[in-house]
């Protein structure tokens, strides 16, 4: 399996702060990584996928960045309602596709 | 509107069988996998495993493989989870997500909830 580790586990920060969350993939993935969004009570929204393209209605203050082993989401400047818990997923192998283990953002 | 309406949440005994639903509408069924996403009290998010719905291929994560089954009727556009006997520790919510592979699970449907408990 291709093991997928985040840092951090969790991450206090302010309205309008920058932030990044990494995501290293056990073995090179390419660019075969999406991030999620999620919210207490509710299902995983995608965010990015393809490491970097951002997907439809997902606001530009998001992006993603990296390939091979190690990547990064961003958010430019926090906005409240983007604090939730955050997943990377490979899509690289699906024997068997693996999550991170989230990070949760909370309000500092 | 592209989405996945699931069943509803379900109260299980141990040793109970169970079988949820996911039901795909506004878009072409056949064109996406569907894949299952477990999600345990507090926990994070585990891929289970995926169905094609257009010839019903299916490949599952090594933690679950033998303990549930992946399904789908296209002819109603539903893809099913079931289990043939449930245990305290499949408490979880349940996800279906359509699977644009390789760019990601795109649409989600709501969570079922199922709780085993005596």
């Amino acid at each position: 399996d291709i093991q997928m580790t985040q840092s951090p586990s969790s991450l206090s920060a302010s309205v309008g702060d920058r932030v990044t969350i990494t995501c290293r993939a056990s073995q090179s993935i390419s660019s075969y990584l999406n991030w999620y969004q999620q919210k207490p009570g509710k299902a995983p929204k995608l965010l990015i996928y393809a490491a970097s393209s951002l997907q439809s209605g997902v606001p530009s203050r998001f992006s993603g960045s990296g390939s091979g082993t190690d990547f990064t989401l961003t958010i430019s400047s926090l906005q409240p309602e983007d604090f939730a818990t955050y997943y990377c997923q490979q899509s690289y192998s699906t024997h068997p596709i693996t999550f991170g283990q989230g990070t949760r953002l909370e309000i500092k | 509107e592209v989405q996945l309406v699931q069943s509803g949440a379900e109260v299980k005994k141990p040793g109970e069988s169970l079988r949820i639903s996911c039901k795909g509408s506004g878009y072409s069924f056949t064109s996406y996998w569907i894949s299952w996403v477990r999600q345990m009290p507090g926990k994070g998010l585990e891929w289970m495993g995926r169905i094609d719905p257009s010839d019903s291929y299916t490949n599952y994560s090594p933690s679950f493989q033998g303990h549930v089954t992946i399904s789908a009727d296209k002819s109603i556009s539903t893809a099913y989870l079931q289990w043939s006997s449930l245990k305290a520790s499949d408490t979880a919510m349940y996800y279906c997500a359509r699977q644009d592979n390789p760019y990601g699970m795109d649409v989600w449907g709501q969570g079922t909830t199922v709780t085993v408990s005596s």
